[in-house]
């Protein structure tokens, strides 16, 4: 069975900050691993993806997210947050046919 | 904008009843998936189609069913309902069959079952 933890619920973080959202998936088999964010009232957006090769991966809005085998771990980071990447975070898994998702990680951020 | 249309965008309803809630892919994409959020169970994968065949099940109801027509576009329709069914309905689509390229989602329809 495949699975996918975000540990934390909620995070504050206050604007210019940096930002790690954390991940870990239980997979069988080697994963490939999305981020996507929702925010409020809006469907899913995808960040970023990794599927194989180079373990940190670029996405949109400057997120990066790297990829640790060892930990089975997808972690996503930011240098620096902006007021508007407050929303939803959600790590998936894709497994044979579905997405499997986290619960969800809140993100708010003070100005 | 993701390429991915879901109408309608919000949808109340009374107990008992029965809804279809339609979601047109992106051009191109053969699969369509689709997803229910809700605050307790979180993002779960419904059902999907493959170019006009169902190919994967995941926590769906009986009450609920889906199908997707020659023109690809996809229908889920949902039958008795219970107030427990009031969440967000996503649709997502793909170019293939699995996951192993990027799934792009849709607005999402809001039911609310009273």
């Amino acid at each position: 069975a495949q699975s996918v933890t975000q540990p934390d619920i909620h995070i504050t973080v206050s604007e210019g900050a940096s930002l790690e959202l954390r991940c870990n998936y239980s997979y069988g088999a080697t994963p490939y691993l999305f981020w996507y964010v929702q925010s409020p009232g809006q469907g899913l957006q995808l960040l970023l993806k990794y599927f194989s090769g180079d373990t940190l991966v670029q996405g949109i809005k400057g997120f990066e997210a790297e990829f640790k085998r060892s930990q089975s771990s997808f972690n996503l980071r930011k240098p620096s947050v902006h007021w508007s990447d407050a929303a939803e975070y959600f790590c998936a898994l894709a497994g044979s046919y579905q997405l499997t998702f986290g619960k969800g990680t809140k993100l708010s951020v003070i100005p | 904008d993701s390429g991915v249309t879901q109408t309608p965008k919000h949808l109340i309803t009374a107990t008992g009843q029965r809804v279809t809630l339609r979601c047109s892919p992106r051009s191109g994409d053969l699969s369509v998936y689709w997803y229910q959020q809700s605050l307790d169970q979180g993002l779960q994968f419904l059902i999907q189609y493959y170019n006009g065949e169902e190919r994967a099940k995941g926590n769906i109801l009986e009450r609920f069913s889906a199908q997707q027509f020659p023109d690809l576009h996809s229908e889920l329709n949902l039958s008795s309902l219970e107030l427990g069914d009031s969440a967000l309905y996503f649709c997502a689509s793909s170019v293939d069959l699995k996951h192993s390229t990027e799934a792009f989602f849709g607005q999402g329809t809001r039911l609310t079952v009273v």
